[in-house]
């Protein structure tokens, strides 16, 4: 049973750059949800894709932007980096459901590093 | 804004013993809790959900909800020196979409 998958591992980018990251979800999800996570912190909410759309969105600025593919894989981009946007990039997928929150399950992340 | 707060630790705790971390959240209609284990360098695992007041045991694992104290506690017994890492809170309002995660509790278990 695959999990989540998400490449690349790992990314250098320089400031002003722009980024794509992507993410196939564990067999069965239809949801997917990317998180930022710096270092000695918990994971940040970005934002949350169903059924291709942008279901909700976390406090980050448009530079975050993002896609679902009919498959269900997603891409997360980032446009004019900044220093700032160094950091470990999850994503996680979940099967929507009824009522309450149901799991979530997180891929290896995407580390990435803005000189 | 809608917070969850954990010590961050260390907790040191010997081979053998109970670790007990603690979370606390600020929204009071959250009705999903999950706990995440993350190794250093590593994604974060589910090790434990729990949506209804009360314990859930799962093997050494206990989690421990109080909606009234708006409280969410995991007890690890018999802890292992490979149980030492950074265990998160996450919390999910009912119908909502994103998972508001504490800033984990560091867990060391000395041999």
């Amino acid at each position: 049973d695959a999990g989540v998958t998400q490449s690349p591992t790992h990314l250098i980018k320089t400031r002003g750059q722009q980024v794509t990251l992507r993410c196939s979800p564990k067999s069965g999800h239809d949801t997917v949800s990317w998180y930022q996570q710096a270092l000695g912190q918990g994971p940040q909410f970005i934002f949350q894709y169903y059924e291709e759309e942008e279901r909700q969105r976390g406090n980050f600025p448009d530079r975050f932007s993002g896609h679902q593919f009919p498959n269900y894989s997603s891409e997360l981009n980032v446009n004019a980096l900044l220093l700032g946007d160094s950091a470990l990039y999850l994503c996680a997928s979940s099967l929507a459901g009824q009522g309450v929150g149901q799991p979530q399950h997180f891929g290896d992340g995407t580390r990435l590093s803005i000189l | 804004q809608k917070e969850v707060e954990q010590n961050s630790g260390p907790l040191s705790v010997p081979e053998g013993a109970i670790a007990s971390l603690n979370c606390t959240y600020s929204d009071r209609v959250s009705q999903s809790f999950f706990w995440y284990r993350q190794y250093s360098g590593k994604s974060p695992e589910l090790i434990m959900s729990i949506y209804s007041n009360g314990d859930k045991e799962d093997g050494r694992f206990t989690a421990q909800l109080n909606k009234a104290s708006q409280y969410v506690s995991l007890l690890i017994r018999d802890s292992q020196p490979s149980d030492s890492a950074t265990y998160l809170c996450a919390v999910n309002e009912n119908y909502g979409q994103n998972f508001v995660f504490g800033p984990g509790t560091r867990l060391s278990v000395l041999p």
